[in-house]
């Protein structure tokens, strides 16, 4: 079993929708989540972090995290066709000095259609 | 946020060549990894490379077929060696910044390696 796990998609979204991305863990050490997002040909980019349970709101964007169930959210509001890339998870015991050793899911591509 | 460039962005190799490839970083930074992305599979973590140091590996991955050099503070190279076709895959490095309080990981654009 993997460390974690991410539905791959792809999603396909009409522009608008809510769009929720989800992955689900097995190691209750983790405790920082972030999410980053990778256009294609790009390498991923931080689109943001939380820790331990509970929501965490950046505009259009709302990650949650449920430690109780080994599983964190990623909502989209109003989606946008920009908004098409793939989104990874990601997760690490303890954010340390540094070296902080990222654990990542398979991602889940992600089109918002016009 | 570090601005991380790569190069090659990518390449085409033959069975039993070997790749260098360049991480270059425009502000001086301690910690630089190494992953590599399979089509279908998660990020994967290669190695960590402190400057001054030998670089550390991660289970299943070896120097002698990954070595990685880290001559100062905003460069690294990684070099697949006598490549087979299993070692197609995009190749990233990655930089901590502790700015903020919170030490961030921060993606180059990566190298999309072939191997025939």
């Amino acid at each position: 079993q993997k460390e974690v796990e991410q539905d791959p998609g792809p999603l396909s979204v009409p522009e608008g929708a809510i769009v929720s991305l989800n992955c689900t863990y097995s190691n209750s050490a983790f405790q920082y989540f972030m999410w980053y997002r990778q256009y294609s040909r790009k390498g991923p980019e931080l689109l943001m972090y939380t820790y331990s349970s509970g929501n965490k709101e950046d505009g259009r964007f709302t990650a949650q995290v449920d430690k109780s169930s080994k599983y964190i959210s990623l909502f989209i509001r109003d989606s946008q066709p920009s908004d098409s890339a793939t989104y990874l998870c990601a997760m690490i015991p303890i954010l340390t000095g540094g070296g902080n050793k990222l654990t990542f899911g398979t991602g889940t591509q992600l089109k918002v259609e016009l | 946020s570090a601005v991380i460039s790569q190069k090659p962005s990518r390449d085409i190799c033959q069975r039993g060549t070997s790749l260098t490839i360049q991480c270059q970083v425009d502000s001086q930074v301690t910690m630089m990894f190494w992953y590599r992305q399979q089509p279908g599979q998660s990020l994967t973590l290669i190695a960590t490379a402190n400057q001054g140091s030998e670089a550390t590996y991660e289970s299943g991955f070896v120097i002698d077929k990954f070595p990685i050099s880290r001559p100062n503070l905003t460069f690294s190279t990684l070099t697949v060696s006598n490549m087979s076709p299993e070692d197609s895959s995009i190749y990233l490095c990655s930089v901590e910044d502790g700015q903020g309080g919170v030490n961030e990981q921060f993606f180059g654009p990566g190298t999309r390696l072939t191997v025939l």
